[in-house]
């Protein structure tokens, strides 16, 4: 069965530097989430998007932006990054009607040195 | 939505039945509670989920308290495989496309030969 696709699997980038993250949900779905997951930390939600318009948003820093494209990609873009927006980045995915499950993919690994 | 509580880590033989519990003493009456699980670094995977009723699928058994205010998760035989952390999360049902998990600490279980 097909699977929420994130790419890259892994980034490395300068301090400053800017960075965008793909993902790509399982057919059909419509909602996508965001998270970030620190090391030795738990995965902290950032944003949603649910039919190209955001739905829900978590603690994501204001150098963060994401959107929803027509075809329900995702992309999270980062801006003047810090060594502390090194993380696993990962992206899951739903349909949008209540109860459903989220469906996450691989993960982006982001390192910023 | 209610906060979960789970043991920090758990050791479990491998071929034993793994037990493991979760308290949510505040939990709605419209909340349901979902585990999912995440194997070092790869995406959180989803496990079962139920509101009031018992659960069972292919890969564990939701046994859940009359009161609701705990639950058990049972991975009826364990394998290496199943080392990983475990995440017993609360869920109420939202809105349409924005349902997030909230991840809380979990449980670090290690399944030993």
């Amino acid at each position: 069965a097909a699977g929420v696709i994130q790419s890259p699997r892994h980034l490395i980038k300068e301090k400053r530097e800017t960075a965008t993250l793909k993902c790509y949900p399982i057919p059909r779905h419509d909602t996508v989430y965001w998270y970030q997951q620190g090391p030795g930390q738990d995965p902290q939600f950032l944003i949603s998007f649910y039919e190209k318009m955001q739905s829900d948003k978590g603690s994501i820093p204001d150098r963060f932006s994401a959107q929803q494209f027509s075809d329900y990609h995702s992309e999270l873009n980062m801006s003047s990054l810090e060594l502390g927006d090194s993380a696993l980045y990962f992206c899951a995915s739903s349909r949008g009607t209540v109860n459903e499950k989220l469906f996450f993919g691989s993960g982006t690994q982001l390192s910023v040195l | 939505d209610a906060k979960t509580t789970q043991p920090t880590s758990m050791d479990c033989a491998e071929g034993r039945a793994a037990n493991l519990p979760c308290n949510h003493s505040t939990i709605s009456g419209n909340e349901y509670v979902y585990w999912y699980r995440q194997i070092h670094s790869q995406g959180p995977q989803y496990i079962i989920h139920g509101l009031k009723n018992n659960e069972t699928n292919e890969m564990a058994s939701l046994i859940i308290t009359e009161d609701r205010k705990s639950s058990t998760l049972i991975l009826p035989h364990a394998t290496l495989r199943d080392t990983a952390v475990y995440y017993c999360i609360v869920r109420g049902p939202g809105f349409q496309g924005a349902q997030k998990l909230v991840f809380g600490q979990g449980t670090r279980l290690t399944i030993n030969p």
